[in-house]
């Protein structure tokens, strides 16, 4: 089962960090852990990804359990443009990507 | 670069007609995909291919077909078009067919905005 879980909402004000869960308890010692993110009526964009360490990028930062069965988003400093819903992805080993529902990130000015 | 691109934006049919929507990228992926999003849902997989020539079912293939026609192309097509296939197809690429699952990124097209009347 390639699922991951993800809290349905989370809220942030402005200009603070963010840290958006993910679980992936199922994962397999060689699978990635992609991020990707939705703004309103676009396609979705990649953030992020990794393998067992931590990652860093212009747009964000990854950490992963040391067990790799979860794994938070971090975005250092929250601006209303990073309002989108935030998706949290293993890819299978067809590397299928299954996206869920993913999490739905309020920035409150 | 254009990315991925794809073609029409919106599209309304009628129940019964049929359409192919159409994908291109420009970055030399190998691996192509077709996704639809219902209101409120996250993005389901219809078709991919993992490379030029072969083609694999997703999640929900029913209903769908779709051909790989170059390394560029890559087409989705309803045959007879129902209401519950009112949705946003979104179209993506990435490189690398195989290897470790998931050691590349997919890059996704605007998407098209179909309703089915």
């Amino acid at each position: 089962d390639a699922k991951t879980t993800q809290p349905n909402s989370m809220e942030s004000n402005e200009e603070e960090p963010v840290h958006l869960p993910c679980n992936h308890s199922t994962i397999s010692g060689t699978d990635y852990i992609h991020w990707y993110r939705q703004l309103p009526s676009q396609g979705p964009e990649y953030v992020i990804h990794g393998l067992t360490s931590n990652v860093n990028n212009r747009m964000a930062s990854l950490a992963i359990a040391e067990d790799r069965k979860s794994s938070t988003l971090i975005l250092h400093r929250a601006t209303l443009r990073d309002a989108a819903v935030y998706y949290c992805i293993r890819p299978t080993t067809g590397n299928q990507f299954y996206f869920g529902t993913g999490t739905s990130l309020t920035v409150i000015p | 670069n254009a990315g991925v691109t794809q073609t029409p934006k919106f599209q309304v049919l009628k129940t019964g007609q049929s359409m192919t929507l159409q994908c291109a990228q420009d970055m030399n992926h190998n691996s192509m995909y077709w996704y639809r999003q219902d209101p409120g849902m996250g993005l389901r997989l219809i078709y991919y291919s993992a490379s030029e020539g072969t083609t694999d079912k997703g999640e929900v293939p029913n209903g769908y077909n779709v051909s790989r026609l170059n390394k560029r192309e890559f087409s989705l097509r309803l045959e007879s078009a129902a209401p519950s296939q009112t949705s946003v197809y979104f179209c993506a690429s990435k490189t690398g067919a195989g290897g470790l699952a998931g050691y590349n990124e997919q890059f996704f097209g605007p998407g098209t905005r179909l309703t089915v009347l």
